[in-house]
Order: C-alpha cells, then structure tokens, then sequence
C-alpha cells in the first residue's frame, strides 16, 4: 500500500459526458502528478501540482483539467469524453517534486472505460 | 516522442533463473535512472534506481546496471521468483516528471 487513495476504481460512461477522478496523496507529500496508460502505451505525464499550484504540464488535452485543494487532495477533470480517452488513470505523490532523487508514490489507478 | 524504449514486451523464466529486462534511452540529459515494478489491479512500486555517476547498484537480488556511452540500463534479478512475476518499466526523471518506457512483462515459471 503506497499511500496514495485514488477513487473511483473503476468508471464506465459514454461519449461525450464528462468524469471527475479523485487522488488522495500520502500524508505529508505536497506534490501531486497525474499520469495516463493507454492500451500499449506506457505512462504518459498529464499534469503536476505543488501545494495547490500547478507546476508542470505534459501531454494534457484542453479537454482536461485539474485542481489540487487546499487538503491537497486532487481532482482530475475529463470532458467532451471520446473513445480513445479509455485508459488506466494514475495518481502519483511526492514529498516536493522537482527533485531528481524524489521518488514518486503511485495509488491504484481508475480504470476508465468510454463506451 | 520514443526517448525511451524497452524492445521487449514480454520475458519468460524459469524460476531461480536470471531475469535480464532491457531499456533504451536517447535523451543524454537523462541523469538518473529508475526501475519501477507494477502488479495488475495495483500502480508502479519504485524497485531500485542509479544515478548517472554509478555503473551499478544493488539490492538483495536486483541489480542495476548503466552504461551511459550506450544509453543503455539494465535490470537484472537473481534468482528470479514467481512473486516477481509483474510488468516492469525503466523510467527517468526529468523536469518534474517521470518518462516511462513501455513495460516488459516478465513471468517468472515455477
């Protein structure tokens, strides 16, 4: 058990609606990352936030967004959802972030199914 | 953007045998290197990591082998056991993130 809480585990919905997935980061760690697994794809780095900021963006859609609360909890928006959006959606923790060194914590993932 | 590639999806092995999983990369800014460990249903488990001034770094039966003029890093686990048995990706820090290769999965045979 790293530490790190996503929910739902899984989530199946159609074209075109939208999801809210959420990551509870272990106790203490201000740095958030979302990460996506497409079918034979390795992980892809959406989006980072530090205590509440966003910090780094990677191959994030317009149609996606994402916050980190005040409790650091963080929420993962998706919207307009397409097929190709189907995917493992991880969360990952650190202490910081930023440093090479920092290991980074991975919750469970939500499995995403757009149908 | 392939800057990292592990050429083999999959690994079979007998048990108490060497288990090799390869990883490629291009981006010589890549300074520090790390092997992550995922079980289905669960996310990646940091394994073992080196840094770009080693060759080689141990733990117990998994050792991680560099070399930087080939870009090329290497996961070895000795012997192998069947609850080693998982997918496993080479991944490398940069700015904030990390970059994954694609996975190697390895079954380890008892």
């Amino acid at each position: 058990d790293s530490g790190v809480t996503q929910t739902p585990k899984h989530l199946i919905t159609a074209t075109g609606q939208r999801v809210t997935l959420r990551c509870s980061p272990r106790s203490g760690d201000l740095s958030v990352y979302w990460y996506q697994q497409s079918l034979d794809q390795g992980l892809q780095f959406l989006i980072q936030y530090y205590n509440g900021e966003e910090r780094a963006k990677g191959n994030i859609l317009e149609r996606f967004s994402a916050q980190q609360f005040p409790d650091l909890h963080s929420e993962l928006n998706l919207s307009s959802l397409e097929l190709g959006d189907s995917a493992l959606y991880f969360c990952a923790s650190s202490v910081v972030g930023g440093s090479l060194q920092e290991t980074q914590y991975f919750g469970p993932g939500t499995r995403l199914l757009v149908l | 953007d392939q800057q990292v590639k592990q050429n083999s999806p999959s690994l079979s092995v007998q048990e108490g045998r060497i288990s090799i999983l390869n990883c490629d990369y291009t981006n010589s800014m890549f300074d520090y290197f790390l092997w992550y460990k995922k079980y289905p249903a669960e996310g990646p488990t940091f394994l073992i990591s080196i840094s770009s001034i080693k060759d080689k770094n141990e733990d117990g039966r998994f050792t991680v082998f560099l070399n930087k003029s080939a870009k090329h890093l290497s996961l070895h686990i000795v012997p192998s056991q069947p609850g080693d048995s998982a997918v496993y990706f080479c991944a490398f820090p940069y700015g904030n993130k990390l970059v994954f290769g694609a996975g190697t999965i390895l079954r380890v045979k008892s």
